[in-house]
């Protein structure tokens, strides 16, 4: 079965530095795509960055960074020189590459900037 | 840990039919429930919210005699897509919030909608 594994309920980061957001998946799938979704106070979810399982870079999307390590099966979110407004949570997310559309998401990291 | 089932998974029809997906809370009360669309390797965009009991609030620029939402109980909401076009052929994600404070949301699998 297909999983995603967000481990930190919550994190806390200060302004300029950068900060890891963990997230580990599980799949027998050996096309799917890995995504990682902001969403602020206004409830949308804001795409990111995208990791497919066959790229051989790991993505990056100006201060985003896709740390994909196929082996461990994970894909941990690098957001550098933090700012107030990546204050926010998180969703790390996998989309089956094959036999349908099934997306399924993490639970979440709720991240905090301080000034 | 907490289930949400989403239904049907994909479905393809022809343009002028009404389809609903179903969004389910299987292991806890959702007193809120959200409903985004997707599209490919892009943002979900929020389309409504609702709680349950009342109506939902749609998000500005979103149709709500088109997409049709009730939330009838602590573990259904539908959406229904009405007389729809194949410009509505997109990923429809719900999800799924309990009613206790902080507690985070979880999604269901998506629906593909594709309409002929």
């Amino acid at each position: 079965a297909q999983k995603i594994t967000q481990t930190q309920p919550g994190m806390f980061v200060q302004e300029k530095e950068a900060v890891t957001l963990d997230c580990t998946y599980d799949t027998s799938d050996p096309s799917y795509g890995l995504f990682w979704y902001k969403q602020p106070s206004s409830g949308e979810m804001i795409f990111l960055i995208y990791q497919g399982s066959y790229d051989q870079q790991n993505a990056t999307e100006g201060r985003y960074s896709l740390n994909f390590q196929k082996a461990r099966k994970s894909a941990n979110l690098v957001i550098s020189a933090s700012q107030l407004g990546d204050s926010a949570m998180y969703f790390c997310a996998m989309r089956r590459g094959t036999g349908g559309f099934k997306t399924i998401f993490g639970a979440g990291t709720r991240l905090f900037v301080k000034a | 840990g907490a289930v949400v089932s989403q239904h049907p998974s994909r479905v393809i029809c022809k343009s002028g039919t009404s389809v609903k997906i179903e969004c389910r809370s299987l292991d806890f009360q959702a007193t809120t429930m959200f409903w985004y669309r997707q599209f490919p390797k892009k943002s979900l965009m929020l389309m409504a919210t609702s709680n349950e009991g009342s109506k939902a609030t749609y998000e500005q620029g979103v149709e709500k005699d088109k997409f049709l939402i009730n939330h009838a109980s602590l573990t259904l909401s539908t959406l229904t897509v009405t007389s729809a076009h194949p410009e509505d052929s997109s990923f429809y994600i719900c999800s799924a919030r309990a009613r206790e404070r902080n507690q985070p949301q979880h999604f269901g699998d998506g629906t593909r909608l594709s309409i002929l």
